[in-house]
């Protein structure tokens, strides 16, 4: 079992060019969430998703960020249209059921390291 | 609204020196409190977990310890060690929900 997996490490787009960030949760783990670290600052929850769904996105800006989690495969973050405030380094946690329902922790990702030039 | 916060935000020490990190948190409804290292441009590693019901969970020179009535805990590091040396974050989930809140962290840098 290789943890949870994000690729790719390091993105480097343009001003108004499209971000995808993956990521594959360990195994058996149903329940992803995606966090953001600007630099020099604490980490901050996006959003909440399980298979095909979408259960919080509170922290997810309103426009140009969307997430999902489908059936087959990795989980994507993706950003439209980045702009340079979207430099930073996104997380993702996997757990194995619903945290509200079980008391575990998260086990993170590498995480990918997104910069905007 | 829970905060979590994290003092000092910087820490040097020389070489096995015994040294506490400090985290409070406002809402004391918590399910659990978890303590994560994480390296410069790397991913974050999970050091200790305690469950709301503890008071103290330990990992070899790692101690960590919970008062959810006042709303801290500790990081306790003896004999540190210039591999220490790494962002250390304290991170709260509050009952009733599922999203876990980060400090800012306490950058830790231990002198050979």
């Amino acid at each position: 079992n290789a943890g949870v997996m994000q690729n790719p490490r390091h993105l480097v787009r343009r001003r108004g060019q499209e971000a995808r960030l993956r990521c594959s949760p360990m195994k058996g783990h149903s329940h992803v969430y995606w966090y953001r670290q600007l630099p020099e600052e604490g980490l901050k929850f996006m959003v909440y998703l399980q298979k095909e769904n979408i259960i919080d996105e509170s922290g997810m800006p309103k426009e140009r960020f969307s997430a999902e989690f489908p059936k087959e495969g990795p989980s994507i973050l993706r950003i439209q249209q980045v702009v340079r405030g979207d430099s930073a380094a996104y997380f993702c946690a996997s757990s194995p059921q619903s945290i509200r329902t079980v008391n575990y922790g998260y086990t993170f990702g590498s995480g990918t390291r997104l910069t905007v030039v | 609204k829970q905060e979590v916060t994290q003092i000092p935000a910087a820490l040097s020490v020389p070489e096995g020196e015994n040294l506490v990190l400090n985290c409070s948190f406002t809402d004391s409804a918590i399910y659990n409190l978890q303590w994560f290292r994480q390296d410069p441009g790397k991913g974050l590693t999970s050091l200790l977990l305690i469950q709301s019901s503890q008071r103290e969970q330990t990992s070899g020179r790692l101690n960590a310890s919970l008062d959810k009535s006042s709303g801290r805990s500790t990081l306790y590091i003896a004999a540190s060690q210039p591999g220490d040396s790494a962002t250390y974050l304290c991170a709260v989930r509050n009952t009733g929900g599922f999203k876990t809140i980060f400090g800012a962290g306490t950058r830790l840098f231990v002198k050979a």
